[in-house]
């Protein structure tokens, strides 16, 4: 199985803020990488697909980039709304996995 | 619009089975998969499994396969997926996710979810 590893596990910061999350593949997956954000009590929601398309309907202060086994998700100008965890999945082969989860917490 | 209904909360003893409806509407039933990912309390995502809406092809997260079993009924629109031998570890949100018209294997609708609870 794919291993996908998010860094930081953590993050703290303020709206306004950039910040960037990383997601490490155990090998390499081309393109074939999501992100997600949850929020408590809520399914998922898809905001990139292919490493770097912006899923219809979400903010452009969003952006995905990567190839390989190395990727990253980037939330320009934190809003409010945007406090959430966030999930990297790979679709390169089965079965599909997921990465721990970087919760993005209000400072 | 596009949705997914779930079937509500269930309480099960361990050893027994648990199935989890999905009623789909809004879009071509029979043209996207529908995938299965389930969330314990408190932890991450974890992928199931899919099925096609004909449910005539599945693919199993392998260290479920032989205790999971993913249908469909093409006359109600509904997906069913049913896991039996159930353990305390089986406690989660059960979700079921349309996969994307583009990139079939990202879900991108998702239902409400479904709490599974296994205890004695």
């Amino acid at each position: 199985d794919i291993q996908l590893t998010q860094s930081p596990s953590f993050l703290s910061a303020s709206v306004g803020d950039r910040v960037t999350i990383t997601c490490r593949a155990s090998q390499g997956i081309s393109s074939f990488l999501a992100w997600y954000q949850q929020k408590p009590g809520k399914a998922p929601k898809l905001l990139i697909y292919a490493a770097s398309t912006l899923q219809t309907g979400v903010p452009s202060r969003f952006s995905g980039s990567g190839s390989g086994a190395e990727f990253t998700l980037t939330i320009n100008s934190l809003q409010p709304e945007d406090f959430a965890t966030y999930y990297c999945q790979q679709v390169n082969s089965y079965p599909i996995t997921f990465g721990q989860g970087t919760r993005l917490e209000i400072k | 619009q596009v949705q997914l209904v779930q079937s509500g909360a269930e309480v099960k003893k361990p050893g027994a089975s648990v199935k989890v409806s999905c009623k789909a509407s809004g879009y071509s039933f029979t043209t996207y998969y529908l995938h299965w990912v389930r969330q314990a309390p408190g932890q991450g995502l974890e992928w199931m499994g899919k099925i096609n809406p004909s449910g005539t092809r599945t693919t199993y997260a392998q260290r479920l396969e032989g205790r999971l079993t993913m249908t469909t009924d093409m006359s109600t629109s509904t997906f069913y997926m049913e896991l039996s031998s159930l353990r305390s570890e089986d406690t989660a949100v059960y979700y079921c996710a349309r996969g994307h018209g583009l990139a079939g294997d990202c879900p991108e609708y998702w239902g409400q979810g479904a709490p599974v609870t296994v205890s004695s």
